[in-house]
């Protein structure tokens, strides 16, 4: 069965400093992996998403992340934080085979000035 | 262009009421989802539209809950009796033909007294 964790439910972070948001998954097949951001009182927004090819996916904002196949894990990353970057955080992940995307519970990410 | 847009954004009605949930996705999209998304929980997927083809409503938590998508555009979710337990936020996304990227509403935040 697919599945999707992500085993913070808040991160705090100050300014200026990098930051991860990690995020570990399980499917049969090969993943496709996403990254959505929800702002508050808005939508969520598409931020990156792995397919095939570099580990290493650079989205919006700045953010980037880098797919581990051996550690089954899709972590997110930015070099230096900003307040603004304060919200709700969900990876979510699907096989070739299903057009379904499996959500992580989601992660609050906190920066403070 | 216009994003995808969901009316009412917050709908209070007493248990035993039916509600109607609104969905207007991007112009073009083809793919259309509805996901439910309680306090401090991830996304619940609930159906998907693909096309002209039949939905997949695997997703749909009890027989109150219906959606329809009309000429390949517009959804309403429709959601009978009512119960307390139906109060979250209810998301609809689209998707064009041949991408993973999912665009997301706004939201409706159904409260159920």
């Amino acid at each position: 069965a697919q599945s999707v964790a992500q085993p913070e439910d808040q991160v705090n972070v100050a300014e200026g400093n990098p930051l991860t948001v990690k995020c570990t998954y399980s499917v049969s097949g090969n993943p496709y992996l996403f990254w959505y951001v929800q702002y508050p009182n808005r939508g969520l927004q598409f931020l990156l998403k792995y397919i095939t090819g570099d580990n290493l996916v650079k989205g919006s904002y700045g953010f980037e992340a880098e797919f581990n196949k051996s550690q089954t894990s899709f972590h997110l990353k930015k070099p230096s934080a900003l307040v603004s970057d304060s919200a709700l955080y969900f990876c979510a992940v699907r096989d070739y085979s299903n057009y379904q995307l499996i959500w992580g519970a989601g992660t609050k990410l906190i920066i403070k000035p | 262009g216009a994003g995808v847009s969901q009316s009412p954004s917050n709908k209070v009605t007493e248990k035993g009421k039916d509600v109607e949930l609104r969905c207007d996705p991007i112009s073009g999209h083809t793919a259309l989802y509805w996901y439910r998304q309680s306090l401090g929980q991830g996304l619940e997927f609930l159906i998907y539209f693909q096309g002209n083809s039949a939905p997949d409503k695997s997703g749909l938590p009890s027989d109150r809950f219906s959606a329809e998508r009309t000429g390949g555009s517009v959804s309403t979710l429709t959601i009978q009796r009512t119960q307390q337990e139906d109060s979250a936020v209810y998301l609809c996304a689209s998707s064009p033909l041949g991408t993973d990227t999912q665009y997301f509403g706004p939201g409706t935040r159904l409260t159920v007294l």
